[in-house]
């Protein structure tokens, strides 16, 4: 089957640093997504990893281990606009390259003032 | 980037009728279309694949029956819920990516509503 985990929920403060998350259990891998989503909006794409390593754009930095099944988001000097949530996804490749994504649950991030 | 509108933004309906929501690449084609519902405080459920001029791909548990998906032309893919029940009232989000790219681009959603 197909796993992705991360954490419920997490709370920051304004102009820290946060890191959320990842792991994935999947058949097949072909990149990990990091989407953002406020409440009531469509997500928006963060970053894009296939091979390993960081990935660095802005305040936002995303690692890969394709060893380890694991990825993180970090998130710099934190704002109060990026409370939302944050969904990690892996694209698969199968049978008619449909180039689905599976979605972990998504990490709820809080960032107080 | 690539833009992908949805319409309606939002419906209210009443329960037994169907209700029809449209998602269009609008600057690029898209073969592949995907639809997603979503409930309150949860994660994105991929409910099917839409493939232009062949049949979607729908994933388990989802009926085919009640939620039809006609991706007619490589702009243009249609979900409709048929005989619509309160339990079906969410956000449904429609998602495509351009060829030759790895970003899934997602419409604005739309909100369903049954009464």
């Amino acid at each position: 089957g197909q796993n992705i985990d991360q954490p419920t929920e997490m709370t920051a403060t304004e102009g820290a640093i946060v890191q959320i998350n990842c792991t994935y259990q999947t058949s097949g891998f072909n990149g990990l997504f990091w989407y953002q989503q406020h409440a009531g909006e469509a997500p928006t794409f963060l970053s894009y990893n296939v091979l390993d390593g960081l990935e660095e754009k802005g305040r936002f930095s995303s690692f890969l281990s394709r060893s380890k099944g694991y990825s993180y988001l970090l998130l710099k000097e934190l704002q109060m606009k990026d409370s939302a949530s944050y969904l990690c996804a892996v694209r698969l490749v199968n049978a008619g390259n449909n180039r689905k994504l599976i979605w972990g649950l998504g990490t709820s991030l809080a960032v107080n003032p | 980037g690539a833009v992908v509108s949805q319409h309606p933004s939002w419906v209210i309906c009443k329960s037994g009728t169907s209700v029809k929501i449209e998602c269009r690449s609008l600057d690029f084609q898209a073969t592949t279309m995907f639809w997603y519902r979503q409930f309150p405080k949860q994660s994105l459920m991929l409910m099917a694949t839409s493939n232009e001029g062949s049949k979607a791909t729908y994933e388990q548990g989802v009926e085919k029956d009640k939620f039809l998906i006609n991706h007619a032309s490589l702009t243009l893919s249609t979900l409709t819920v048929t005989s619509a029940h309160p339990e079906d009232s969410s956000f449904y989000i429609c998602s495509a990516n351009p060829t030759a790219t790895y970003e899934q681009y997602f419409g604005p959603g739309t909100r369903l509503t049954v009464t």
